[in-house]
């Protein structure tokens, strides 16, 4: 079974760029999410879809972050304008039940 | 409310044994735990949702107090490849709850 695919590995933008990250959750899999895991601490929630509907949006940055899952499959993060302490790991992790599956994370630098 | 990882960091030898602490100060639905390698996804090792559970595979297991406000994981006879961060992640009220991680144990095994 494919894991949780992500794109970009690795992407440098300097501040008040935009900056959009992909990620492709384990087939069948109807909930995504997205974490920002900031160096040295935990992932922390962002937003959560349940097919292509959001749950859980409260701790998204909404003036400047906004995410969609328009067919309740692949899911688009996108940054506009970034700032500085925007530079951290995008983590998407999908779930069918109680276990969420990481992707391996979309490496951002904010200049 | 982030549930509180110790040690912060440990140093073992090839074969010593470990136990990193998840402590929670109300109830807890759930405790998932994760290790995750430098620059790598969190990967998923186990989840203990009864008070007074135990569980494990291989020589890593985990165990959930019967007050469900603390858990712990023990690595026994460890090796090279336990090397990297371990989570704990928690969920509180029910299964829709989000998932809250602690701020990570770095543990390092050397030969």
């Amino acid at each position: 079974e494919a894991g949780v695919a992500q794109s970009p590995r690795y992407k440098i933008i300097e501040k008040r760029q935009s900056v959009a990250f992909w990620c492709n959750p384990i087939s069948g899999h109807a909930t995504l999410y997205w974490y920002q895991q900031i160096l040295g601490q935990g992932p922390k929630l962002l937003i959560q879809f349940q097919n292509n509907g959001v749950v859980d949006d409260s701790q998204l940055p909404k003036d400047r972050f906004s995410a969609e899952r328009l067919k309740g499959v692949d899911s688009t993060l996108k940054i506009q304008p970034a700032k500085l302490e925007d530079s951290a790991v995008y983590l998407c992790a999908s779930s069918r039940s109680e276990t969420q599956y990481f992707g391996p994370g979309t490496r951002l630098l904010v200049l | 409310q982030q549930p509180v990882q110790s040690p912060q960091a440990v140093i073992l030898r090839e074969g010593e044994d470990a136990v990193i602490n998840c402590s929670s100060s109300k109830a807890l639905y759930s405790v998932h735990w994760y290790r995750q390698k430098h620059g790598e996804a969190p990967i998923f090792l186990m989840i203990l949702l009864k008070g007074g559970e135990q569980k494990g595979h291989d020589k890593i297991s985990a165990s959930f107090n019967e007050k469900k406000q603390q858990s712990s994981l023990y690595l026994t006879a460890s090796q090279l490849s336990y090397s990297g961060t371990y989570f704990c992640g928690t969920i509180y009220g029910g299964s829709q709850g989000n998932l809250i991680f602690g701020k990570g144990t770095k543990l390092s095994v050397k030969p």
